[in-house]
């Protein structure tokens, strides 16, 4: 079955430090993979997506995400936080076109910058 | 464009009470999902239209949750005999065809006392 593993409940970084936050997925095929972005009391907005190609995909807000099949990880990295950046970060898995697909999203990852 | 819509953004209600979501994809996309997110979760997928034809339920939704997408625009979710434990963001979201990116709207938080 799908499944997505965001090990890291909580992080802290100060602002301008880099950030990793990791994803693991479990899908027996070539996975479509996504990070979403969700702020107190709003929905999800999408930050990135991977589909195929370039394992090293770019999205909004200057994150970017790597797609590691070896590991079956797709971490969001970005190299310098700022303050708006503070919110819960979801990783979520998708079924191959042509299929069910709906999102199988991790518990998420809440978080805090300090100035 | 103006995005997936959901009203009413908030509803507080009685255990026992009906409630009924309504939620506006984008215009012109086929597929329209909900998901229902409780706290300290991720969503979960309840189910999904692809144009008017319900797809897939979940098996988390109970014979007391109906939806429907009559004509393969706007959906409806409806909770029977709400249940406190039915208190979660329910979210919709859509998208232009089948494995495509869903975009999801601001959600509905129901509060069941």
């Amino acid at each position: 079955a799908q499944s997505v593993t965001q090990p890291d409940i909580h992080i802290t970084v100060s602002e301008g430090a880099s950030l990793e936050l990791r994803c693991n997925y479990s899908y027996g095929a070539t996975p479509y993979l996504f990070w979403y972005v969700q702020s107190p009391g709003q929905g999800l907005q999408l930050l990135l997506k991977y589909f195929s190609g370039d394992t090293l995909v770019q999205g909004i807000k200057g994150f970017e995400a790597e797609f590691k099949r070896s590991q079956s990880s797709f971490n969001l990295r970005k190299p310098s936080v700022h303050w708006s950046d503070a919110a819960e970060y979801f990783c979520a898995v998708g079924a191959s076109k042509g299929n069910t697909d709906k999102l199988i999203f991790g518990t998420g990852t809440r978080l805090q910058v300090f100035p | 464009d103006t995005g997936v819509s959901q009203d009413p953004r908030h509803k507080i209600t009685k255990r026992g009470q009906n409630v009924t979501f309504r939620c506006d994809p984008i215009s012109e996309h086929n597929r329209l999902y909900w998901y229902r997110q409780t706290l300290g979760q991720g969503p979960e997928f309840l189910t999904y239209f692809q144009n008017e034809a319900q797809l897939e339920k979940s098996r988390l939704l109970s014979d007391r949750f109906s939806a429907e997408r009559p004509k393969g625009s706007f959906s409806t979710l409806e909770i029977q005999r709400t249940e406190q434990g039915d208190s979660a963001m329910y979210l919709c979201a859509s998208s232009l065809d089948g494995g495509d990116t869903q975009y999801f709207g601001p959600g509905t938080r129901l509060t069941v006392l």
